[in-house]
């Protein structure tokens, strides 16, 4: 089956712990995407790839680092510079970054530091 | 930057009463995408509208963009309990290229009661 894969769906982390999360896609697509989902809130773009070795930016973006050294993979690392890290994190991707693209959303991984 | 405002932020119905909800941006959009999730889940790519005007259905579900490219809705005819999650919609800036990602509103949460 061709999709997204997000792991671990749940993961507890001690405050000031570094923790990555892990995104795999098998799409072939060059766009991966980031977001991250409060409670009762839209998505928030944190950092995107439009192909290997490159990323940027997103809205934000602080207390967070990603790497794309494969097409496959996109891994999140949720550093302990991040003064909120609870929450709902999705990964996405997308055919080619045009922004005509649709975005497919792995099944996302809850976030709790403790 | 831009902004995507969606309105209601909570809409409870009785299943079989009709559903809308709307989406307005700050800035022109060059295409206006729908997502739904539901409770738990991940967001699910419904439709894309990139024409000013266009109207597209989906069995019980009527989108459309407006004329201006700046507005968009979402109708649920007769909804059923299945339609139950909350919906959102997204899009890019108008202008310029590349993955910026997706700007999303803070989505309709639809509640349904038997």
């Amino acid at each position: 089956d061709g999709g997204i894969t997000q792991s671990p769906k749940y993961l507890f982390r001690k405050e000031g712990q570094n923790v990555t999360l892990s995104c795999e896609q098998n799409l072939n697509h060059d766009a991966m995407y980031w977001y991250r989902q409060d409670p009762g809130q839209g998505l928030r773009l944190i950092y995107y790839s439009q192909i290997v070795n490159d990323f940027q930016k997103g809205d934000i973006a602080e207390g967070y680092s990603v790497s794309r050294e494969k097409k496959e993979s996109f891994p999140l690392t949720v550093t302990s510079a991040q003064k909120n890290p609870t929450a709902f994190y999705l990964c996405a991707s997308s055919i080619s970054g045009s922004r005509t693209d649709t975005q497919y959303f792995g099944p996302g991984t809850r976030l709790t530091v403790l | 930057g831009q902004q995507v405002m969606q309105i209601p932020q909570y809409q409870h119905v009785q299943e079989g009463e009709d559903f809308t909800t709307y989406c307005n941006s700050s800035t022109t959009l060059s295409n206006i995408q729908w997502y739904k999730q539901r409770p738990g889940g991940h967001p699910v790519f419904l439709i894309q509208l990139v024409k000013s005007g266009e109207v597209k259905k989906q069995k019980r579900l009527t989108f459309q963009f407006g004329e201006a490219k700046k507005n968009s809705s979402l109708h649920i005819t007769a909804t059923q309990t299945t339609d139950v999650g909350t919906y959102f919609c997204a899009g890019p800036p108008g202008s310029g290229g590349g993955a910026d990602g997706l700007t999303f509103g803070k989505g309709t949460h639809l509640i349904i009661q038997p």
